[in-house]
């Protein structure tokens, strides 16, 4: 069936460090891909998503980009900011999962500043 | 843009009591909404998926009878959580499907806190 995995947490960086979060999926046919963030106390929120093979997505200075050939969508920030302290969702929809959104097991990032 | 709006964004009950939380699509028609569950520090688990105008898909191990669901619209959806207990208590999250888009992206609501006493 169709999966998400991503890097464990909780990932402590310091201000202006460079972030990646490893993600990878498994999924038959081609899923649109997704990042969702999630703050303290609230809920989801889209961070940036590719429909397609090669697309990069990009919002706030996060960016990732889907790769077909090692199956994967790993989100990259150049410089952190404390407020990016929050939960990080990779996520996939796919037609063959009925359009369920699969979500990531989650990674809590921690910039300290 | 889309929005997906939850009512109510928190709530408190005695044990043995039902709660209903509603999950509206304000700009958009949803001809499917789901509904997530999220205990602290996990991801979200998908609870079941709801179509207008027809009976709720569960995903294995959520009890129907215990979470119902009611889809009586293109833009609300609602999840009574019958008989709460206090192991009912999570963050409730619902998100919506704009048929009008092709890659099926789905939009989150702000989720609903239950706490059960």
């Amino acid at each position: 069936g169709n999966s998400v995995t991503q890097m464990e947490g909780p990932v402590t960086l310091s201000e202006e460090a460079f972030l990646t979060i490893n993600c990878t999926y498994t999924a038959t046919g081609y899923p649109s891909l997704f990042w969702y963030v999630q703050y303290p106390g609230e809920g989801l929120q889209l961070l940036l998503k590719a429909t397609k093979a090669d697309d990069k997505g990009s919002n706030k200075g996060f960016e990732a980009t889907y790769r077909k050939e090692t199956t994967s969508f790993h989100l990259e920030k150049g410089s952190v900011q404390v407020s990016d302290s929050a939960v990080y969702f990779c996520a996939l929809i796919a037609f063959t999962g009925g359009f369920k959104t699969i979500f990531g097991a989650g990674t809590r990032l921690f910039v300290k500043a | 843009g889309a929005v997906v709006s939850q009512h109510p964004s928190w709530v408190i009950c005695k044990s043995g009591t039902s709660v209903k939380i509603e999950c509206r699509s304000l700009d958009f028609q949803a001809t499917t909404m789901f509904w997530y569950r999220q205990f602290p520090k996990q991801s979200l688990m998908l609870m079941a998926t709801s179509n207008e105008g027809s009976k709720a898909t569960y995903e294995q191990g959520v009890e129907k009878d215990k979470f119902l669901i009611n889809h009586a619209s293109l833009t609300l959806s609602t999840l009574t959580v019958t008989s709460a207990h206090p192991e009912d208590s999570s963050f409730y999250i619902c998100s919506a499907r704009d048929k009008t888009i092709l890659y099926n992206e789905q939009f989150f609501g702000p989720g609903t806190r239950l706490t059960v006493l």
